[in-house]
């Protein structure tokens, strides 16, 4: 079982709507949870930061986390095709490994008119 | 700040080759971390340091790769022999203490021919 786990996609959404993007995660001393974005060619950018249950909103994006369930979620209000991109969930340990994060191998999402 | 510098930002070598990526790290940041992210296996961690000893060197995936930190703003990673199947992006990025994001840099393509 992979540590990080993400449907690779690709998610196809229509401009407007709303993308959902999910995460599983094994470890349960996870206690840090990122998504970042990387669009074609480029590198991962950080967009969310989530550490307690619930959720978390910055702008159009939403982070939810469900530490019993052991699953992260990114929503995407108003959909743009700006939004084109791989996303990539990361998480960090409680306790060891320092910064350390580790990621899944990222959904790629496409927004399209 | 100039973010994250890594060189080359190509490299395309022969088999049995020795290849060379470079980085410098954001200038205060005490974590370096090398990644490899490929189609199939998305984004690897290969190595990390801190406060420039190399912490975690798990993901290195045979002999034939090597990372040092000298000193603060500069960390090489060597693969030799150099094989195709290395050919991946490598990402190096940094953190600091007290700040889990990472800041990437722009990647190194290697091509393994």
């Amino acid at each position: 079982q992979k540590e990080v786990e993400q449907n690779s996609g690709p998610l196809s959404v229509p401009e407007g709507a709303i993308a959902s993007l999910n995460c599983t995660y094994s470890d349960r001393v996870s206690q840090s949870f990122f998504w970042y974005r990387q669009y074609s060619g480029k590198s991962p950018e950080l967009i969310m930061s989530i550490y307690s249950n619930g959720d978390k909103e910055d702008g159009r994006f939403t982070a939810q986390l469900n530490k019993a369930s052991q699953y992260v979620s990114l929503l995407i209000r108003d959909s743009q095709p700006s939004d084109s991109a791989t996303y990539l969930c990361a998480v960090k340990r409680l306790t060891g490994g320092g910064n350390k994060l580790t990621f899944g191998t990222g959904t790629q999402l496409k927004v399209e008119l | 700040d100039a973010g994250v510098i890594q060189s080359p930002r190509h490299e395309v070598t022969e088999m049995g080759q020795e290849v060379t990526l470079r980085c410098k790290p954001i200038s205060g940041h005490d974590y370096l971390f090398w990644y490899r992210q490929t189609m199939m296996r998305g984004l690897e961690l290969l190595i990390y340091f801190n406060n420039n000893v190399p912490i975690d060197d798990s993901g290195m995936p045979e002999d034939r790769f090597s990372a040092k930190m000298p000193n603060a703003s500069f960390s090489t990673l060597k693969i030799q022999p150099s094989e195709p199947r290395d050919s991946a992006v490598y990402f190096c990025a940094s953190s600091q203490t007290g700040n889990e994001k990472l800041f990437f840099g722009s990647g190194t393509q290697l091509s393994v021919l």
